[in-house]
C-alpha cells in the first residue's frame, strides 16, 4: 500500500484566496483525521470522520474551515478565505477500527504558506 | 484546550545518555497512551504505546512508565543515539479520539 497520500505537498497562496487540501487514506481504513501542526500550538486535531461521517469537528478553528469526505477514499480540507495565521503543516491520518494499537498512519503533510 | 501536557519542549542529550520526556493528562476516560516519533519533513509515526492496566512497557531501548493515580506517563530512551534525534509526541486516546501533547524536540549529540 502507498500509505496515506496528501496533495499538494506545498501550497503558497495569498491572503483571501481559497485553499483546498486533499487526502487519500489507506484502503480499508474507516477513520480519517485532519491535524494542523505549528511551532506554537503543536499538533492539533481539527476534525475526524468515521465511515465518511464527521464525528468531531470541535477543533476546527472557525467557519472559514470546512472538511468533507464524499467517499471512503477521499477527503478535503478547505480554507476560505485563507489568512496568514493559517500557515502551518496540515496532516491527514487514517486508522481502522479493530486495530488494538489504534495506530494512526500519517501522510507526509501539506505545508501551507499564506502571504 | 490542551488535554495532554508535555514537557520539556526541547531536550539535548549526549550520545549514550538517557532521554526522558514527561506527559500528564486530565481526562480519566483516556484508556490508551501512545508515543509518536516525527522526523523532519515526515508525518508522525507510532513508536510505542501502553494501556493503563500496566505500569511499564519496554520495547528495545524505549520504555514507557505509567502512573495511573498521578495521571502521568513518561518515555525513557536508553542509550540515546544521534538517529533518535526527532520530535516526540505523547498522546492519549479514548476509542479513536486521540489528543496529542505539544511535542518535544530531542537532539542527541554525538
Amino acid at each position: 500500500d502507498a500509505g496515506v497520500i496528501q496533495s499538494p505537498r506545498h501550497e503558497v497562496t495569498e491572503m483571501g484566496q481559497e485553499v483546498t487540501l486533499r487526502c487519500k487514506p489507506i484502503s480499508g481504513h474507516d477513520y480519517l483525521f485532519w491535524y494542523r501542526q505549528t511551532m506554537m500550538r503543536g499538533l492539533e486535531l481539527l476534525i475526524y470522520f468515521n465511515n465518511n461521517v464527521p464525528i468531531d469537528d470541535s477543533g476546527m478553528p472557525e467557519d472559514r474551515f470546512s472538511a468533507k469526505m464524499p467517499n471512503a477514499s477521499f477527503s478535503t480540507l478547505k480554507i476560505q478565505p485563507s489568512e496568514p495565521r493559517d500557515s502551518a503543516v496540515y496532516f491527514c491520518a487514517s486508522s481502522f477500527n479493530g486495530d488494538p494499537r489504534r495506530r494512526q498512519y500519517f501522510g507526509p503533510g501539506t505545508r501551507l504558506t499564506v502571504t | 484546550q490542551q488535554q495532554v501536557k508535555q514537557s520539556p519542549q526541547s531536550l539535548i542529550v549526549q550520545k549514550g545518555g538517557i532521554s526522558i520526556i514527561n506527559c500528564a493528562y486530565e481526562n480519566t476516560a483516556f484508556d490508551y497512551f501512545p508515543w509518536y516519533q516525527q522526523f523532519p519533513g515526515k508525518g508522525p509515526a507510532l513508536l510505542i504505546a501502553i494501556r493503563p492496566d500496566v505500569s511499564e512497557k519496554k520495547e528495545g531501548r524505549f520504555t514507557i512508565s505509567f502512573n495511573k493515580s498521578a495521571k502521568q506517563f513518561s518515555l525513557h530512551i536508553m542509550d540515546s543515539q544521534p538517529g533518535d534525534s526527532a520530535t516526540y509526541f505523547c498522546a492519549a486516546s479514548n476509542n479513536n479520539d486521540m489528543r496529542f501533547g505539544a511535542g518535544t524536540r530531542l537532539t542527541v549529540k554525538p
